[in-house]
């Protein structure tokens, strides 16, 4: 079975503050895509970055980063410069052709 | 906004009922999906569609149906609900190998 694990099911952050979110994978492939998806409150499900694992470069989308660690199947998200329209569910997407499957998602709350 | 429609968003029936929730996209994804997303917030894929008259039941078994005749629609149908289908259901869709999912805002079913 493919699994995607996200350990943290809450955090916190101040306002303007750096998080980084875990996620680690687990696959047998080589070729594949690991995703980044927020869910805020009572809101649609939307894309927050994307990350080839051919690719070494790590992604970023402009306050959003990734840390892909492929031989430790590790991709973790780091939000620069928290804001309060943050809040949301994140969850971790691992792709490895046919579907995505999910982690159980980490609930972020930024405060002021 | 994503182009991707699901009706009803809230959904509130009685046991035994027959229910179809509706998802239609704009955007000629040729790749369809149903997602059950439960109370701790988890999802689980339950049907997907490579395209018309194609459907493949998802990681998560599920007593629902699903059909594809059009491309731009894929309905989802509960013939006898129960409590225990009580969820939110997320339609989402996708063209090419990327699987980069967009989605619908979901439907909220609650089965008394």
């Amino acid at each position: 079975a493919q699994t995607v694990t996200q350990s943290q099911p809450e955090m916190s952050v101040q306002e303007a503050e750096t998080v980084t979110l875990s996620c680690t994978y687990d696959t047998s492939e080589n070729n594949y895509y690991l995703f980044w998806y927020k869910q805020p409150p009572s809101r649609q499900m939307i894309l927050v970055i994307r990350q080839e694992a051919y690719k070494q470069q790590n992604a970023t989308e402009n306050r959003f980063s990734v840390n892909f660690q492929k031989a430790a199947k590790s991709f973790s998200l780091k939000i620069s410069d928290s804001q309060l329209g943050d809040t949301a569910m994140y969850f971790c997407a691992f792709s490895p052709g046919y579907a995505l499957n999910f982690g159980k998602g980490t609930s972020l709350l930024v405060t002021p | 906004e994503a182009d991707i429609y699901q009706t009803p968003r809230y959904l509130v029936i009685g046991t035994g009922k027959k229910i179809t929730l509706e998802c239609s996209q704009t955007m000629g994804h040729d790749k369809m999906y149903w997602y059950q997303q439960d109370p701790g917030m988890e999802l689980h894929l339950i049907h997907y569609s490579y395209g018309v008259n194609s459907t493949e039941k998802g990681d998560l078994s599920s007593e629902s149906t699903v059909s594809r005749i059009r491309t731009e629609h894929f309905p989802l149908t509960l013939e006898s609900a129960r409590p225990s289908h009580t969820s939110q259901y997320l339609c989402a869709s996708t063209r090419g190998e990327a699987n980069v999912l967009t989605f619908g805002a979901g439907s909220r079913l609650t089965v008394l």
